[in-house]
């Protein structure tokens, strides 16, 4: 079993659309919990990132992580052509493993006009 | 403020020679981390760097190494080259709590 698990899509959506995004995960250290963006051929870019449980919201996007269920959503209010992209969960535990970013596979996101 | 930069942005090589990726972090940042995307595998945990030495290393063979300068600038070798080599190496630097990172556009290695 991965550690991170994310349903790689693809999802298509009309623009103005709420999307939700998700990803569950196995290792109970996991303390940071972040989302990329990555366009086609681009590095990852950091969207959110959030500390143990609870919501974090920022402009379009509102991370959630629920520790007890180990369950970690993205959601996009009124989504635009431009949110077209993979979105990647990533989580990170402490001890020797802190620096390790352990990611989910990605979703496909695609937002039609 | 500059981001994260990586050279070259691609690199063809063939099978058996060696290939030498690059990348700085972003001003205060002491933490490189590289990862590879190969397709169809996700990212890939390789190597961290950290004040100069080596933290933590992912599940790749010996020829995959590195190393970080005192700038906190950081080289990846990856020694007699593979076909499954080929992939997107990104480098990645934090500076802070949690080791929130910040990715690179990332070098593209095809070999051939």
């Amino acid at each position: 079993q991965k550690e991170v698990e994310q349903d790689p899509g693809p999802l298509s959506v009309p623009e103005g659309a709420i999307v939700s995004l998700n990803c569950t995960y196995s290792n109970s250290a996991f303390q940071y919990f972040m989302w990329y963006r990555q366009y086609s051929r681009k590095g990852p870019e950091l969207l959110m990132y959030t500390y143990s449980s609870g919501n974090k919201e920022d402009g379009r996007f509102t991370a959630q992580v629920d520790k007890s269920s180990k369950y970690i959503s993205l959601f996009i209010r009124d989504s635009q052509p431009s949110d077209s992209a993979t979105y990647l969960c990533a989580s990170n535990a402490g001890g020797t493993s802190y620096g390790k970013l352990t990611f989910g596979q990605g979703t496909i996101l695609t937002v039609h006009p | 403020e500059a981001g994260v930069t990586q050279s070259p942005t691609h690199l063809i090589k063939t099978r058996g020679q060696q290939a030498t990726l690059r990348c700085s972090p972003i001003s205060g940042h002491t933490s490189v981390y590289w990862y590879q995307q190969a397709l169809g595998l996700g990212l890939q945990f390789l190597l961290w760097y950290d004040e100069g030495e080596e933290r933590n290393r992912g599940n790749f063979p010996p020829r995959f190494s590195g190393r970080q300068f005192p700038n906190y600038s950081s080289e990846l070798n990856v020694n007699a080259l593979e076909l499954e080599d080929s992939a997107l190496y990104l480098c990645a630097t934090s500076g802070g709590r949690g080791n929130i990172q910040y990715f690179g556009a990332g070098t593209r290695l095809s070999v051939l």
